[in-house]
């Protein structure tokens, strides 16, 4: 079955710093790749998505990730936070070119931005 | 463009009741699919809906139930509720193409349903 690993249930950093979230999935076919975040109080928002070509893509905010098929992963990254980036990030998959929407979502990463 | 919207935004309930949760996908958009998030479990899939059709169904008891119109709003049920339906129950709507390729899901605010 497929399932997806989040490492860092909890992360905090100091404005400015550099952001890598890890994401790992187990599925032995293609894959379309999301990252969503869920700011406080706010309903859940896409940030980026993968489904082929250039494994490096960029989202809204100043985020990007990419995808590295050998290892199975998918990390979020972000040169520099910000104090507004606290929030709940999940990364989530689903079956490429298969008959459903069905998203699989790793169980989040709480980020905390300190000022 | 609207984005999805869910109603109720919150409801208590009590043991034993029965519950339907409403969800109106964006304009144009034909699959509906919602989730149960809880602290503990995480983001789980109930099930999907396109053009009236369950297309899949999550590991969810029977109690939990769901329908789609022929508008594309959908509506879940959940009977006999239990202390453990707790949650966070979240719509979400994507254009549903045949075979769901490149398609991306939008979600809703949620309903927080409150079991006591």
């Amino acid at each position: 079955a497929q399932s997806v690993s989040q490492h860092n249930h909890h992360v905090i950093l100091s404005e400015a710093a550099s952001l890598e979230l890890g994401c790992n999935y187990s599925y032995g076919g293609t894959v379309n790749l999301f990252w969503y975040v869920q700011y406080p109080g706010q309903h859940l928002q896409l940030l980026l998505k993968y489904f082929s070509g250039d494994p490096l893509v960029k989202g809204i905010k100043g985020f990007e990730a990419e995808f590295i098929k050998s290892k199975f992963s998918f990390n979020l990254r972000k040169p520099s936070v910000q104090w507004s980036d606290t929030a709940e990030y999940f990364c989530a998959v689903t079956r490429y070119g298969g008959a459903t929407n069905k998203l699989i979502f790793g169980t989040g990463t709480l980020l905390a931005v300190q000022p | 463009k609207a984005g999805v919207t869910q109603t109720p935004r919150y409801l208590i309930k009590t043991r034993g009741q029965q519950v339907t949760l409403s969800c109106s996908p964006i304009s144009g958009h034909r699959s509906v699919s919602w989730y149960q998030q809880t602290p503990g479990q995480g983001l789980q899939f109930l099930f999907e809906y396109f053009s009236e059709t369950q297309r899949n169904k999550g590991n969810f008891p029977g109690r939990f139930s769901g329908r789609q119109f022929s508008n594309s709003r959908s509506e879940m049920n959940v009977s006999t509720l239990e202390l453990g339906d707790s949650a966070l129950y979240l719509c979400a709507s994507s254009g549903g193409l045949a075979g769901a390729t490149y398609d991306t899901q939008y979600f809703g605010p949620g309903t927080r349903l409150t079991v006591l």
